[in-house]
């Protein structure tokens, strides 16, 4: 069975700290991975898209890595703030027409 | 980027009645749409697979009858919830993939339904 594992399941840092989030995944042979946000009671928000073939991506102050092989995934998020306090969801697909298999989210709490 | 569309946000409704939630791709095709249900600190777990003109695919565990999906337009689903029970409150979600390819390789998610059923 597929599944995606976070971890921690909360976290909570003080402002300005630099942070990882973890993921892994089950079955290795994956299409790609994405890394979304969730506010309380709203929809999800990309963040980073990681193909198969690819080993990181960057956007601003997150940094998301992809180690296939070991079935493993990070978002470091730098120099922390209150506003990046949600959830954050990783989520495996494999293949371009299939379903995302998702993880139960790590939620973040950033205190000022 | 590309849109995708869901109405109602958030709906309330008493036990026995029906709910139908619209998903639309704003600026893409879409043949195929994934319907999602996240229940309350829990994550996103697919309920079933909408295909343009054909039947949909469920998931083990999930009520064909009970959750009714139409997917008649190349960027339209609905998911119907009928007969809805309080166990149903949940929050819906429906990611659409851009079939000719012309954007990027990925899923976009819609806003979201939220069911409160009394």
């Amino acid at each position: 069975k597929q599944e995606v594992t976070q971890i921690p399941a909360a976290l909570s840092v003080p402002e300005g700290e630099n942070l990882v989030l973890n993921c892994s995944f089950t079955d290795s042979a994956i299409y790609n991975l994405q890394w979304f946000r969730q506010d309380p009671g709203k929809g999800l928000t990309s963040l980073l898209l990681i193909q198969s073939s690819q080993r990181e991506q960057t956007s601003g102050r997150l940094n998301a890595s992809l180690d296939k092989s070991s079935g493993r995934s990070t978002l470091y998020i730098a120099a922390s703030q209150p506003g990046d306090s949600a959830t954050y969801l990783c989520a495996v697909a494999y293949s371009g027409n299939t379903p995302l298999v998702f993880g139960k989210g790590t939620r973040l709490s950033v205190i000022a | 980027g590309a849109v995708v569309s869901q109405h109602p946000s958030w709906v309330i409704c008493k036990s026995g009645t029906s709910v139908k939630i619209e998903c639309r791709s704003l600026d893409f095709q879409a043949t195929t749409m994934f319907w999602y249900r996240q229940f309350p600190k829990q994550s996103l777990m697919l309920m079933a697979t909408s295909n343009e003109g054909s039947k949909a695919t469920y998931e083990q565990g999930v009520e064909k009858d009970k959750f009714l999906i139409n997917h008649a337009s190349l960027t339209l689903s609905t998911l119907t919830v009928t007969s809805a029970h309080p166990e149903d409150s949940s929050f819906y979600i429906c990611s659409a993939r851009e079939t000719s390819g012309r954007l990027t390789d990925t899923q976009y998610f819609g806003p979201g339904t939220r069911l409160t059923v009394l």
